[in-house]
């Protein structure tokens, strides 16, 4: 099962394009990267998802290197309203031995 | 619904209470998850459903925690003889089980045992 490694914080201002990544060295040939974020009493919300090179959707950007054992979470001209906590999850999701497993995420603070 | 509805939103329970938290997942799911959360820390998986078989519960903490799916579509979570580390939010999540899996979440119950 394919362990993630992710900053436990970051801090920006509002405007700036923030880039939250996450390590995954084992990741496997089926595994995807999908991204979720969470607000406080709110459970967590799905962002994005990739296999490789790079996903863009109306919310963010997901880049992801050759070798997948690294990808970057990109969200462009952050508000207030971004602060939420990011997890970075890696797995196969149609294999059922492979749990969906959350670590503790990324806290993003967005400053005025 | 059009999302995930869980109840009750906030409960307390004395310890040793028996507790259910219901799940209502998005119509047609057929995979539905539990997840607990402490303050402060990711969700920690519980159990996973597909349809009515519930294939992994390797996540319930002890055998305090039953949960079920019987028609494979609400699901309730079961805690018996509740203690106070048991205190977290639960959260319930469906998905359609395609290769692209995305889960939906609901808010959570909060659970408090006094």
């Amino acid at each position: 099962l394919a362990k993630t490694t992710q900053p436990i914080s970051m801090d920006s201002y509002e405007g700036q394009e923030v880039n939250i990544t996450c390590s995954h060295n084992n990741i496997a040939t089926n595994d995807y990267i999908t991204w979720y974020q969470q607000f406080p009493s709110q459970g967590p919300r799905f962002i994005i998802q990739g296999y490789k090179t790079k996903v863009t959707n109306e919310v963010a950007s997901l880049f992801i290197p050759a070798d997948r054992k690294s990808s970057t979470l990109s969200l462009p001209r952050v508000s207030l309203s971004d602060t939420a906590v990011y997890y970075c999850l890696v797995g196969a999701p149609m294999n059922r031995d492979d749990k969906i497993i959350f670590g503790k995420g990324t806290r993003l603070h967005i400053l005025p | 619904g059009a999302g995930v509805s869980q109840s009750p939103r906030y409960k307390v329970a004395k310890r040793g209470q028996d507790v259910a938290l219901r799940c209502d997942p998005i119509s047609g799911h057929v995979s539905l998850f539990w997840y607990q959360q402490a303050l402060g820390q990711g969700p920690e998986f519980l159990t996973y459903f597909q349809n009515e078989a519930q294939l992994d519960k390797s996540g319930l903490p002890s055998d305090r925690f039953f949960a079920e799916r019987p028609e494979g579509s609400v699901s309730t979570l079961k805690i018996q003889r509740t203690q106070q580390e048991d205190s977290a939010v639960y959260l319930c999540a469906s998905s359609d089980g395609t290769v692209n899996e995305k889960l939906f979440f609901g808010s959570g119950t909060q659970l408090s045992v006094l």
